[in-house]
């Protein structure tokens, strides 16, 4: 069965970095990408960007064009999202879901979030 | 980008119950309209994509309708189990945006 496993829960403090892992199993890793969304607690949901786990092309959201890199490594099948300068807004459960990103599919398999607390 | 509006925000409700939520598009979508619901400290989960397709394993009393901007969910008898906040996403362009939530609760 399709499943997207997170790394554990993060507290930064502000200007620091975080990478979350997002590792997946029971489908072929290089025919779908990854996209990432977060929510802010009490929030809906904020779409991140999207890596194809075919070649590593990289869409991401302009507010986060910058401070956010998104890589994946084949021979684990695992997607990783990395975000630098953090500031206490980034603070937020953070989510990877599996999609196509050229046939337009949805979101049809999600990891279980990973909180990230940013915090002097 | 393309802005994704729901309505309404919250809905009180009742067992039995039928129940609909809008989403509007600040420009056509050709279709590409996914609906997820979300209950707390738990990931969405899709419910209907291609603005009317129910996604397997989802019950029937949950149906998606609309075209072009205008889409609507619609929970035909509500179930305790349905009580949760509902997102509609627009799975045509990226950005990939999502409308703001609708939160159904007991009435």
């Amino acid at each position: 069965q399709v499943q997207l496993v997170q790394s554990g829960d993060e507290v930064k403090k502000p200007g620091a970095s975080v990478k979350v892992s997002c590792k997946t199993s029971g489908y072929t890793f290089s025919s779908y990408g990854i996209s990432w969304v977060r929510q802010a607690p009490g929030q809906g949901l904020e779409w991140m960007g999207w890596i194809s786990a075919y070649n590593g092309n990289t869409v991401y959201a302009e507010r986060l064009q910058g401070r956010v890199t998104m890589t994946r490594d084949t021979s684990t099948s695992t997607a990783y999202m990395e975000v630098r300068s953090l500031r206490s807004d980034d603070t937020a459960v953070y989510y990877c879901a599996r999609h196509s990103g050229i046939n337009r599919t949805p979101f049809d398999y999600w990891g279980q979030g990973t909180l990230v607390t940013v915090s002097s | 980008a393309i802005r994704m509006t729901q309505s309404p925000s919250s809905l009180s409700a009742s067992t039995g119950d039928r129940v609909t939520i809008t989403c509007r598009a600040s420009q056509g979508v050709n279709n590409y309209l996914a609906w997820y619901q979300q209950k707390p400290g738990k990931a969405p989960k899709l419910l209907i994509y291609a603005a009317s397709t129910l996604q397997g394993g989802v019950p029937s009393r949950f149906s998606g309708s609309g075209s072009g901007t205008d889409f609507t969910l619609t929970i035909s008898r509500l179930q305790p189990e349905d009580f949760a906040t509902y997102y509609c996403q627009q799975h045509y362009l990226y950005p990939r945006t999502f409308g703001q939530g609708t939160k159904v609760e007991i009435k």
